[in-house]
């Protein structure tokens, strides 16, 4: 079965320091690979994908992604955490049925 | 602002209703999806409608139904609620028939509470 998992419930970084949010995956050919990103009382907003090429993408907001075939994992970071950064991360994986399967999310809190 | 519009962003009712849910997608995207957010559960895949057609079906229970209009609004009826029917609902559109290689455009999200 394909899945994602997030194994971090919350990951709390003080402002500046950079961040990391992680995102392992479980499919069956060739991964395409998502985070998205919800504020409160928002609905999701794409930040970046992975679907083929280098491994290390960019996306909105300076975050960027490194896939990593052989640990299957697809960590989102960020060099320098900002308080306006604090929100609910999700990684999603996208199946060859063509729907998304997400991750549980990781609430991020950037401490001033 | 994704350009997808939903309603009623709440909504209260009370056990053994009906409701529905609305969706309108961002300007020629055909593809409709519809997710349900809840805490215990987190984000599951209801549905996907394409053009007016049903292409993928999730973890939808059977008292829960959907459909996509010609002018591509869409609707997400749910029956016989229960309390645990309690979450938010979210629309996401795109313009292509499978979302596992675009960006998906989602809804603010309508919170259903059922008492």
């Amino acid at each position: 079965a394909q899945s994602v998992a997030q194994p971090e419930d919350q990951v709390n970084v003080a402002e500046g320091n950079p961040l990391t949010v992680k995102c392992t995956y479980s499919v069956s050919g060739n991964p395409y690979l998502f985070w998205y990103v919800q504020y409160p009382n928002r609905g999701l907003q794409f930040l970046l994908k992975y679907i083929t090429g280098d491994n290390l993408v960019k996306g909105s907001y300076g975050f960027e992604a490194e896939f990593n075939k052989s640990q299957t994992s697809f960590h989102l970071k960020k060099p320098s955490a900002l308080v306006s950064d604090s929100a609910l991360y999700f990684c999603a994986v996208g199946v060859n049925t063509g729907k998304l399967i997400f991750g549980q999310g990781t609430t991020l809190q950037v401490k001033p | 602002d994704s350009g997808v519009t939903q309603t009623p962003k709440h909504l209260i009712t009370a056990t053994g209703q009906r409701v529905t849910l609305r969706c309108s997608p961002r300007s020629g995207d055909l593809s409709v999806y519809w997710y349900q957010q809840s805490l215990d559960q987190g984000l599951q895949f209801l549905i996907q409608y394409y053009n007016g057609e049903e292409r993928a079906k999730g973890n939808i229970l059977e008292r829960f139904s959907a459909q996509q209009f010609p002018d591509l609004h869409s609707e997400l009826n749910l029956s016989s609620l229960e309390l645990g029917d309690s979450a938010l609902y979210f629309c996401a559109s795109s313009p292509d028939l499978r979302a596992n290689t675009g960006e998906l455009f989602f809804g603010e999200g309508s919170r259903l509470t059922v008492l």
